[in-house]
């Protein structure tokens, strides 16, 4: 079975380009989580969606930072303009339930030079 | 805030040894999870104890979950050279289950 599957793995640009990180959840799953994984702050939540709405995005850092699903096999996250401070490792992740394990895909590692 | 905290934040053991990993929190839970981070590759789920279980076991991983005192382990038995990762408690609040909220995690190293 695929799992979550995202892309680019690495992504480096330069300060103020706009960023687009994608991810495909495993089919039949309700809900889609994006973390920001980074040494000094940890696994941070940034948004999830159930079944394609949005249902919490208190932690979503900025205005310059936006999600969308606009399909159940497809999520975008989007940093418009970017900054340094936005360099991290971005994961995607997918739940069947609420309750339910997390599955997370392999992640986006991202450089804002 | 962070609500789990792991205990060591590095542990380094022989292989063959057993290891464990602690995890406090500080507010109720509906159940807490355990995954596991190789370097860079994503988080895979170990185990999930609900509020409601005491202990868990699924091959060499034992996990224990007090309530009262808001902790859980993670025992590792028989440790080997793959077991070596980060792992990391993760906690689902009872309102908003599905929305977990990670500590910093224990860095394990397991020596041949």
């Amino acid at each position: 079975d695929a799992g979550v599957i995202q892309s680019p793995r690495h992504e480096v640009t330069e300060m103020g380009q706009e960023v687009t990180l994608r991810c495909k959840p495993i089919s039949g799953h309700d809900y889609l989580f994006w973390y920001r994984q980074t040494m000094m702050r940890g696994l941070e939540l940034l948004i999830y969606f159930n079944n394609n709405v949005p249902i919490d995005d208190s932690g979503m850092p900025e205005d310059r930072f936006s999600a969308k699903m606009p399909n159940a096999s497809f999520s975008t996250l989007k940093i418009q303009p970017s900054e340094p401070r936005d360099s991290a490792v971005y994961f995607c992740a997918s739940s069947q339930y609420s309750n339910q394990p997390q599955h997370f895909g392999d992640g986006t590692r991202l450089s804002i030079l | 805030s962070q609500q789990g905290e792991e205990d060591p934040q590095a542990l380094s053991i022989q292989e063959g040894e057993n290891a464990t990993m602690n995890c406090s929190y500080k507010t109720s839970i509906n159940n807490l999870q355990w995954y596991r981070q190789n370097s860079g590759r994503g988080l895979v789920h170990l185990i999930l104890i609900r509020s409601n279980e005491r202990e868990k076991h699924s091959g060499r991983l034992r996990v224990t979950l007090d309530t009262s005192k808001k902790s859980s382990s993670l025992l590792i038995t028989a440790s080997r050279a793959a077991d070596t990762a980060s792992y990391f408690c993760a906690t689902a609040l009872i309102q908003g289950a599905q929305k977990l909220v990670f500590g910093q995690g224990t860095r394990l190293t397991i020596n041949p």
